[in-house]
């Protein structure tokens, strides 16, 4: 039952520091989806993949980095972390070849401060 | 401009009250579909309700109904009978279809804050 997966679910960095957010999911979900939740602003996209081997830009991609390592696992790197970085961190995904209506499926989020 | 604009940042209601959540959209594609998330205090994102631009009927989901009006292109969500639990913010999503890379990718308003009063 677990759905999505985030890895970890809180974490401190210095400016400067490099990190890996790591997700997985476990529901044979075609896209994944990393997004940025700041006070305020909503949810903004960072990075997707519509399928394994296939990643694009969303809407905020600078200062991060993805990789789709397989069909469950997407993660989101930040070379050189940056205070404007601070924020929580949703991954998420779906399968939209079961329709138009298929939602998608959150992971409980990474809160994420830089220093 | 915004895709999905919510104009209530803060909303309080009476416990066993219904409440009106509004969001109105922007797109020019004529196959869409919206979604309607909660986001309470600790933090997760719970999927509540969908609607599809073709969709004839407004969707429910038990307490939670969705008041589509596709000419004024707002989608609003009505919650009968609040309960505390209600109390999170609410977000407005649309998806709209994207030729090439088939995947459908959500565009989320600032969301609404939803109190509930005992």
């Amino acid at each position: 039952n677990a759905g999505v997966t985030q890895t970890p679910k809180f974490q401190v960095l210095k400016t400067g520091q490099s990190m890996t957010l790591q997700c997985a999911q476990d529901m044979n979900h075609n896209s994944m989806y990393w997004y940025r939740q700041d006070p305020g602003m909503g949810l903004r996209l960072i990075y997707y993949s519509a399928s394994e081997g296939t990643t694009d830009k969303g809407e905020v991609p600078n200062g991060y980095n993805v990789s789709r390592l397989n069909k469950r696992e997407f993660s989101l790197r930040l070379e050189s972390a940056a205070p404007s970085q601070t924020s929580v961190y949703f991954c998420a995904s779906s399968e939209p070849g079961r329709g138009l209506n298929q939602p998608q499926h959150f992971g409980d989020g990474t809160r994420l401060s830089i220093l | 401009a915004q895709k999905i604009t919510q104009t209530q940042p803060g909303m309080f209601v009476q416990e066993k009250e219904a409440v009106t959540l509004d969001c109105t959209y922007d797109t020019s594609d004529p196959s869409y579909g919206l979604f309607w998330y909660k986001q309470p205090s600790s933090g997760e994102m719970i999927f509540l309700i969908y609607q599809g631009s073709y969709d004839q009927q407004n969707a429910t989901e038990g307490r939670y109904s969705l008041n589509f009006q596709k000419a004024r292109k707002s989608a609003n969500l009505v919650i009968s009978a609040s309960q505390l639990g209600d109390s999170a913010m609410y977000f407005c999503a649309m998806r709209e279809v994207r030729s090439g890379a088939g995947s459908y990718q959500l565009t989320f308003g600032k969301g609404t804050k939803l109190s509930v009063i005992p």
